[in-house]
């Protein structure tokens, strides 16, 4: 079975500039999650999916940042402008059903210079 | 609201000794309680979990004891080998049915020979 893939694994773009992150989770898990860890901070929850219904959106941190799970299959998160504050890891998982175990991917790591 | 405290470290162990990686937690109600673990270039995996008060979850050597009335979930093996040198987080679940994970800062632990 693949695991979550996530793409890119590294990006590096300067403020103001747009990126889209990827996200492919594992297949049959109706249950997709963002999540992002900024340097020396805890890994904070962003967002959840259930297909391609957004579920819980509050930890977005706000309105430059944008989710789609289109089709319920893979997701893309965008930042548009991105800050410097956004650098960090993004973290995509799955699961099967609402309780089951976390499936993370391997992260992508944005610096926004 | 949800929160975890853990160690930061870096924690620096000589292979075969013991390990303890405090953690301590603030959440309403009785959510369960989990450690992660991430290895060099790889995602978050699930390392054990904990799911009511007085549960021990265990794996790969690991322990974890869910305390209620110290609030601690305590991760702890007796014997550390080189390859459990990763960055541990202690995280705490919601209530809402999905996987809304609160998670610790992380402990990164480096075993040595």
């Amino acid at each position: 079975e693949a695991g979550v893939t996530q793409f890119p694994s590294h990006s590096v773009i300067e403020k103001g500039q747009t990126v889209t992150l990827r996200c492919d989770p594992i297949s049959g898990h109706d249950n997709l999650y963002w999540y992002r860890r900024v340097m020396g901070k805890e890994i904070k929850f962003l967002l959840h999916f259930v297909k391609e219904s957004k579920q819980d959106e509050s930890g977005m941190p706000n309105n430059r940042f944008l989710a789609e799970r289109t089709g319920g299959t893979y997701s893309t998160l965008k930042v548009q402008p991105a800050e410097l504050e956004d650098s960090g890891v993004y973290f995509c998982a799955s699961s099967q059903a609402g309780n089951s175990p976390l499936h993370f991917g391997n992260g992508t790591r944005l610096t926004v210079t | 609201g949800n929160s975890v405290t853990q160690m930061e470290g870096p924690v620096t162990l000589s292979e075969e000794a013991f390990l303890t990686i405090n953690c301590t937690y603030t959440a309403t109600g009785y959510p369960s309680l989990f450690w992660y673990v991430q290895y060099p270039g790889e995602g978050l995996q699930l390392l054990l979990k904990a799911t009511k008060a007085d549960d021990k979850g265990s794996n790969k050597g690991f322990e974890a004891t869910y305390r209620k009335e110290t609030t601690s979930f305590h991760l702890e093996k007796g014997s550390v080998q080189v390859s459990d040198s990763a960055v541990y987080f202690c995280a705490l679940g919601n209530s809402g049915g999905y996987q809304k994970v609160t998670f610790g800062i992380g402990t990164k632990l480096q075993v040595i020979p």
